[in-house]
């Protein structure tokens, strides 16, 4: 079965630095994985996802994110970090093959600040 | 264009009674989600219809959790009765291809925030 890790709960960082938040994955075969970010009281709003292609995703908001297949890692990444970033990010992930559900990371704590 | 809807926005009940929720996913979506997300865990998926069929209810609770998608569209989950351990925020999701792949991008409504006492 599928399962992606966030190994960080909290992530905090000054404004104008750059930002990482970590991913791994688990899966059979190749993997469809996404980023998305939660604002409070507010639903899921996706970022980007990686299909296939270039390693380097670039997605909404300055926000891009690297797959590695040999780390089973897709980090997400942003040069310039804005206080308007902090928020609650998920990292997801599907199989090429089969019906089985997107599943979500635990979530990380982003806070930028000032 | 408009985003997926949900109402309510909250709801408080006491345990052993029934709730439901209503989603409207955006036009011309075809396939639409619902997950639970418990606080401090990421969403799970609950069960997955494509137009007005069910493609996967493996993760919903069936002796209490009920959903239905008439005429593809619009959607209802219900829980009856509710338990302590259903207190969660209930999100409906929508994806624009009726097959469904892996790949579609899935879009979030705001959620419904579902306190059992």
């Amino acid at each position: 079965a599928q399962s992606v890790a966030q190994p960080e709960d909290q992530v905090n960082v000054a404004e104008g630095n750059p930002l990482t938040v970590k991913c791994t994955y688990s899966v059979s075969g190749n993997p469809y994985l996404f980023w998305y970010v939660q604002y409070p009281n507010r639903g899921l709003q996706f970022l980007l996802k990686y299909i296939t292609g270039d390693n380097l995703v670039k997605g909404s908001y300055g926000f891009e994110a690297e797959f590695n297949k040999s780390q089973t890692s897709f980090h997400l990444k942003k040069p310039s970090a804005l206080v308007s970033d902090s928020a609650l990010y998920f990292c997801a992930v599907r199989p090429y093959s089969g019906n089985t559900p997107l599943v979500f990371g635990k979530g990380t704590r982003l806070s930028v600040i000032a | 264009e408009a985003g997926v809807a949900q109402s309510p926005r909250y709801k408080i009940i006491e345990k052993r009674q029934s709730v439901a929720f209503w989603c409207n996913p955006i036009s011309g979506h075809a396939t639409l989600y619902w997950y639970q997300q418990i606080l401090g865990q990421g969403p799970k998926l609950l069960i997955q219809f494509q137009n007005n069929g069910v493609v996967d209810d493996s993760q919903l609770p069936k002796d209490r959790f009920s959903a239905e998608r008439l005429k593809g569209v619009d959607s209802t989950l219900k829980i009856q009765p509710a338990k302590l351990e259903d207190s969660a925020v209930y999100l409906c999701a929508s994806s624009l291809v009726a097959s469904g792949g892996p790949w579609e991008t899935q879009y979030f409504g705001p959620g419904t925030r579902l306190l059992v006492l």
